[in-house]
């Protein structure tokens, strides 16, 4: 299993332009993520999905948009880049079970906005 | 709401002394999940424990232990005997009622030899 996979590693962006983040997951997990972390915030959760088909926002949506075609892939778009998205992102999934499932996290994209 | 707080936002410790990371969560759920991660300075995300709020034993790993107390809402983080190793930013995170996972805003270890 390759885990929470995310690219690219590292982008510059220009004001304005626009990109999306790839996450996949290969262990067939329900539940997808996207946080962004930024210093001294911790991490808090922008968009989350538990299912093909169904997104909803976190804590920090404005500025990103996401869709699930399929149960491996979580794409975050961002339309229209601004600085203040400058910020280290992060993928995570798991199983959707009770008891809960420990999340696992992709290793990251870290993003620049010039 | 939910609420994570590390008041500990940086510590400094020469190696070999035992060191505590502090937690302390605010959830209404009656079933909720606590977890710490590791950030290393190489920027992964690393998996330490998950605790649900049923169970208050305290959880030994090696030098690693944790104090789960549901009478003070906290999850605290020992770590024995530390080594530079340890160096990371540590997160605290608590899932309650649905997936999604809170998080504190992380303790800074530093460890000096």
């Amino acid at each position: 299993n390759a885990g929470v996979t995310q690219t690219p590693k590292f982008q510059v962006l220009k004001t304005g332009q626009s990109m999306t983040l790839q996450c996949a997951q290969d262990m067939n997990h329900e539940y997808m993520s996207w946080y962004r972390q930024d210093p001294g915030m911790g991490l808090r959760l922008i968009h989350y999905s538990v299912g093909a088909g169904i997104t909803d926002q976190g804590e920090v949506p404005n500025g990103y948009n996401v869709s699930r075609s399929t149960t491996e892939d979580f794409p975050l778009r961002l339309l229209s880049a601004a600085p203040s998205q400058t910020s280290v992102y992060f993928c995570a999934s798991s199983y959707i079970s009770q008891p809960r499932e420990t999340q696992y996290f992709g290793p990251g994209t870290r993003l620049l906005v010039l | 709401a939910q609420k994570v707080t590390q008041a500990q936002t940086e510590i400094s410790v020469v190696e070999k002394e035992d060191v505590t990371l502090d937690c302390v969560y605010e959830t209404r759920d009656t079933t909720y999940y606590l977890f710490w991660y590791k950030q290393p300075p190489s920027g992964e995300l690393v998996f330490l424990i998950r605790r649900n709020s049923f169970d208050e034993q305290n959880e030994i790993s090696g030098r690693y232990s944790w104090n789960f107390q549901k009478s003070t809402s906290s999850f605290n983080f020992t770590i024995t005997a530390s080594q530079v190793v340890d160096s990371a930013v540590y997160f605290c995170a608590l899932q309650g009622g649905s997936e999604k996972l809170v998080f504190g805003k992380g303790t800074k270890l530093t460890v000096n030899p």
